[in-house]
């Protein structure tokens, strides 16, 4: 059983500063993608990685994808209140295996 | 609004009783997948589906729930005498293809077992 685990479970930081969350396994996954969950809705896509050492950009999320393709880190510049929420990983084990394996979560506070 | 549209929101359901959750996907999409998130837990995968065929059941529970897609009409997931455990949030996921495309989240259907 591939797993997920993602760093820190709680975080909570002053509006304006940075922060990073960890999402690692020991398992190799062909595709990683990032979501961020809203209380009483579902997940929503935010990237999708790829390729081993890829590194994508949104606005002031920036996301990598290690070079072994088993780990992730999403980086987030100058947090706002706007950016509080659940974030989740999710891996596809391998090309071909369609189902996610999610992460555990990460509940991000930002305080004005 | 072209996103995944799920059905009914909140359910509440009695021991024993049937409860049946709908899924469309986003115009476009021929391939579902179905995901359960327990209170305090992670989602975890149950099962994917294209029209007419069961592709991976992996995750489903071996007794009491199926799924469907029909050639017409909505996904549908369904357990048959529900039992406080299956009390959960039930996410429905679709994509265009397979092959690292994404999937694209509804909103999901709260389930409650009175």
């Amino acid at each position: 059983t591939q797993l997920l685990e993602q760093s820190p479970q709680f975080l909570s930081i002053q509006e304006g500063e940075n922060l990073t969350v960890y999402c690692n396994s020991s398992s190799v996954f062909s595709s990683l993608q990032w979501y961020r969950q809203e209380p009483g809705e579902g997940p929503v896509l935010l990237v999708t990685v790829v390729t081993g050492g890829e590194v994508k950009k949104l606005k002031r999320l920036t996301f990598q994808f290690g070079d072994a393709r088993k780990d992730s880190s999403l980086h987030i510049t100058a947090a706002q209140p706007g950016d509080t929420g659940l974030y989740l990983c999710a891996g596809r084990p391998n090309f071909g295996n369609e189902k996610l394996t999610f992460g555990t979560g990460t509940r991000l506070t930002i305080i004005p | 609004n072209a996103g995944v549209m799920q059905n009914p929101r909140h359910l509440v359901r009695r021991r024993g009783q049937e409860a049946r959750l709908r899924c469309s996907p986003m115009k476009g999409h021929s391939h579902v997948y179905w995901y359960r998130q327990l209170p305090e837990e992670g989602l975890k995968f149950m099962v994917y589906l294209q029209k007419e065929n069961i592709i991976d059941e992996s995750g489903m529970p071996k007794e009491r729930f199926s799924a469907e897609f029909p050639k017409e009409g909505p996904s549908i997931l369904r357990i048959q005498q529900v039992v406080r455990g299956d009390s959960a949030a039930y996410f429905c996921a679709s994509s265009q293809y397979t092959g690292n495309q994404p999937q694209h989240f509804g909103d999901g259907t709260r389930l409650s077992i009175l």
